[in-house]
């Protein structure tokens, strides 16, 4: 069946140090982004990427980077420039054929930094 | 005035009780989707749908396009069903519009 995988469910890493998430499709989605959810809070847009080798800041880039070189994979870099990394990051693909119309969501990993 | 309205924004219910969670919203959309996020879980994604109802199990949604309203409704509800429920419609461009979810705990 065709998903979204999101690794590690959940990951821990010491303030300073860069991590990376990691997010592989294989709906063969066009679309994909990257959403980050603090406690009590609404998801927020990081970046989306319409097309392989194109991506676009969304509303909270600042301390995050990004690259889509293939059209499964889109990981998400949370650099040691982001102030408040300890959150929830979900990543999801869209489609708009109607083979793959619609969202699909991965389950989330959640990141401590400590 | 935000985009997505959820109601409640927290329910309480004893285990068995009928469930309705209700989204409204002021864009013209082309879905909507219902996510489920247990405490410290990650997200399922419960349906999406641009009109009519759509069930599965003991979950049933349903939408209105011309009202622009959707609900959620949980039967025979279980303390496994405790979770924030969010109502994320997907406007005429392909964009999520995320509602503030609904915070729902199912006592035994």
């Amino acid at each position: 069946d065709g998903g979204i995988t999101q690794s590690p469910k959940y990951l821990f890493r010491k303030e300073g140090q860069n991590v990376t998430l990691s997010c592989e499709q294989n709906l063969n989605h066009d679309a994909m982004y990257w959403y980050r959810q603090d406690p009590g809070q609404g998801l927020r847009l990081i970046y989306y990427s319409q097309i392989v080798n194109d991506f676009q800041k969304g509303d909270i880039a600042e301390g995050y980077s990004v690259s889509r070189e293939k059209k499964e994979s889109f990981p998400l870099t949370v650099t040691s420039a982001q102030k408040n990394p300890t959150a929830f990051y979900l990543c999801a693909s869209s489609g708009r054929t109607l083979e793959n119309y619609g969202y699909t969501f991965g389950s989330g990993t959640r990141l401590t930094v400590v | 005035k935000n985009e997505v309205e959820q109601s409640p924004q927290n329910l309480t219910a004893q285990e068995g009780e009928f469930i309705t969670i209700n989204c409204s919203y002021s864009v013209g959309i082309s879905a909507l989707h219902w996510l489920q996020q247990h405490p410290g879980g990650g997200i399922v994604s419960l349906f999406m749908l641009s009109s009519g109802k759509k069930k599965h199990g003991r979950l049933i949604a349903t939408i209105n396009i011309q009202e622009k309203h959707s609900s959620l409704h949980i039967t025979a509800s279980h303390p496994r069903d405790s979770a924030v429920y969010i109502c994320v419609p997907m406007d005429s461009n392909y964009q999520l519009i995320w509602g503030a979810g609904t915070k729902l705990i199912i006592k035994p």
